[in-house]
């Protein structure tokens, strides 16, 4: 089957420290990855995508890239802020999922001063 | 304001009583989804839509239905609504699914006693 799994949270970091959340994948075909962030109260936003091998995803500072053969979208920042205080989430979704969106569990972030 | 507008944004309610979550988007978006987001599972897949009178269940369609007569709209309906029911619900739309992203509403908290 179709799955997204992401490392376990809560992660907390200083200001200007570089992160990392994990993720990896199990999916038939070809999939398109994505990360979104979930700030406080709100809903999901997309922070960033690739939809082929190899493709590099950025925003923000963020990146990740669609390695296909670890099947993994690790998420980084080189130097993370308070305002990168939020939920994470790795997803992934596909034509041979049958045009449904599999998201991992959420990775919560908080940045400490 | 491109925007998906969901109602109510809380709701408590007994079991039983019949409900709907309204969702709307203004960007003339051809795909809508619900998602349920419960601790330590993420976001899972109630029920999506392609298109107009176009419905499939996800990941979790048990105890709900939904329709798609309009574009824009996509409503949620609890016919019994059960404790296990409570839970964050998030409506989403895109042009189409796959590689687009996805537009969040704000979220609708349903606990049902």
């Amino acid at each position: 089957g179709n799955s997204v799994t992401q490392m376990e949270g809560p992660v907390t970091l200083s200001e200007e420290a570089f992160l990392t959340i994990n993720c990896t994948y199990t999916a038939t075909g070809y999939p398109s990855l994505f990360w979104y962030v979930q700030y406080p109260g709100e809903g999901l936003q997309l922070l960033l995508k690739a939809t082929k091998a190899d493709d590099k995803g950025s925003n923000k500072g963020f990146e990740a890239t669609y390695r296909k053969e670890t099947t993994s979208f690790h998420l980084e920042k080189g130097s993370v802020q308070v305002s990168d205080s939020a939920v994470y989430f790795c997803a992934l979704s596909s034509a041979n999922t049958g045009n449904q969106f599999y998201f991992g569990t959420g990775t919560s972030l908080t940045v400490i001063p | 304001e491109a925007q998906v507008t969901q109602n109510p944004r809380y709701l408590i309610t007994v079991t039983g009583k019949k409900l709907t979550v309204t969702c709307s988007q203004n960007m003339n978006h051809e795909y809508m989804s619900w998602y349920r987001q419960d601790p330590g599972l993420g976001l899972r897949q109630i029920y999506y839509s392609m298109n107009v009178e176009v419905t499939d269940k996800g990941d979790v369609p048990e105890g709900y239905k939904v329709s798609r007569k309009e574009k824009r709209n996509f409503p949620l309906i609890l016919e019994s609504p059960s404790p296990n029911q409570t839970s964050l619900y998030f409506c989403a739309s895109s042009f189409r699914m796959n590689h687009n992203e996805q537009f969040f509403g704000p979220g609708t908290r349903l606990t049902v006693l």
